[in-house]
C-alpha cells in the first residue's frame, strides 16, 4: 500500500532557511501536500503540487518534487519562530470518486530566536 | 467562516463510560472523516463517509461506531471507553461538487478534541 516518511524533527535558527523532507511510495499520478499543525490546532493545508510538476512556489515557500526518486520537500525561507508547527506530507492518487489520503507521521519544526 | 466544527474541545471519561463525539461541517463537503492522533504515530484514519448515509471502516474502526444522518454532520461514538482511546480525535472533510479544489481532495480539518480515558 501506499507509505508516506518523514522525519520526526528539525531545528532552524530564526532567519535561516528550512527544508523539510518527506519520501512516498505510491508510483500512479497523484497529488501531494503539505499541511501545517501548530499546537492545540487542526492541521491546515498550506500547498499542494501535483506530480506533474516538478515545483512550486509561493511566497516564502518552496515545494520540489523529484518524481523519479519519489522524494518532496518544502523549504521555508527566512523562518519565522511562528512556524514553528508540525508539518505533514501527504499524497492521493488522481482518480475519480473517493480516494485515500495517506499522511506521513509529521515533522515537529522548532524556530529557535 | 465556521469551516469544521467540533464538540466537545476537551472530555475525560472513566473507563466502560459511552460518548459522543459531534463533527458538523458547513461547506457542503460529500466526504467526512475521523482520525486520530497519538505521539509518533501521525494520523491514523478511524472511519470515513462518502456521502449522507454511508460509512465505511478506515485503519483502526475497533471501538468506534459512526454515523451520518445528515450531510453537515458526522458522528463518532465510544460505546465502552478504554485508556487505549485516549487521543486526539480529528475529524476533517472534503470534495464538494464543482468547486476547483473538488479533484485535489484537499482535506479541511477540526481543532480537535482531547480525550482522556481514566
Amino acid at each position: 500500500g501506499e507509505d508516506v516518511e518523514q522525519s520526526l524533527f528539525l531545528s532552524v535558527r530564526e532567519g535561516d532557511s528550512s527544508v523539510i523532507n518527506c519520501t512516498y511510495t505510491d508510483s500512479s499520478s497523484t497529488y501531494l501536500y503539505w499541511y501545517k499543525q501548530e499546537p492545540g490546532a487542526g492541521l491546515q493545508l498550506l500547498t499542494y503540487i501535483f506530480s506533474n510538476m516538478d515545483m512550486k512556489q509561493d511566497q516564502r515557500l518552496t515545494v520540489l518534487l523529484n518524481k523519479k526518486d519519489k522524494h518532496l520537500s518544502l523549504r521555508i525561507a527566512d523562518t519565522q519562530t511562528g512556524d514553528s508547527a508540525i508539518y505533514f506530507c501527504a499524497e492521493t492518487p488522481l482518480s475519480g470518486g473517493y480516494q485515500k489520503v495517506t499522511f506521513g507521521i509529521g515533522t515537529k519544526l522548532q524556530v529557535i530566536p | 467562516n465556521a469551516g469544521v466544527t467540533q464538540t466537545p474541545k476537551f472530555r475525560v471519561l472513566k473507563t466502560g463510560q459511552s460518548m459522543t463525539l459531534l463533527c458538523a461541517q458547513d461547506m457542503n463537503h460529500e466526504y467526512m472523516y475521523w482520525y486520530r492522533q497519538d505521539p509518533g504515530m501521525g494520523l491514523r484514519l478511524i472511519h470515513y463517509s462518502v456521502g449522507e448515509g454511508t460509512t465505511a471502516k478506515g485503519e483502526v474502526p475497533d471501538g468506534y461506531n459512526v454515523s451520518r444522518l445528515k450531510k453537515q454532520n458526522f458522528l463518532l461514538g465510544l460505546e465502552s471507553a478504554a485508556p487505549s482511546q485516549t487521543s486526539v480525535y480529528f475529524c476533517a472533510s472534503s470534495y464538494s461538487r464543482g468547486r476547483p479544489d473538488s479533484a485535489k481532495n484537499i482535506q479541511y480539518f477540526g481543532a480537535g478534541t482531547r480525550l482522556s480515558v481514566l
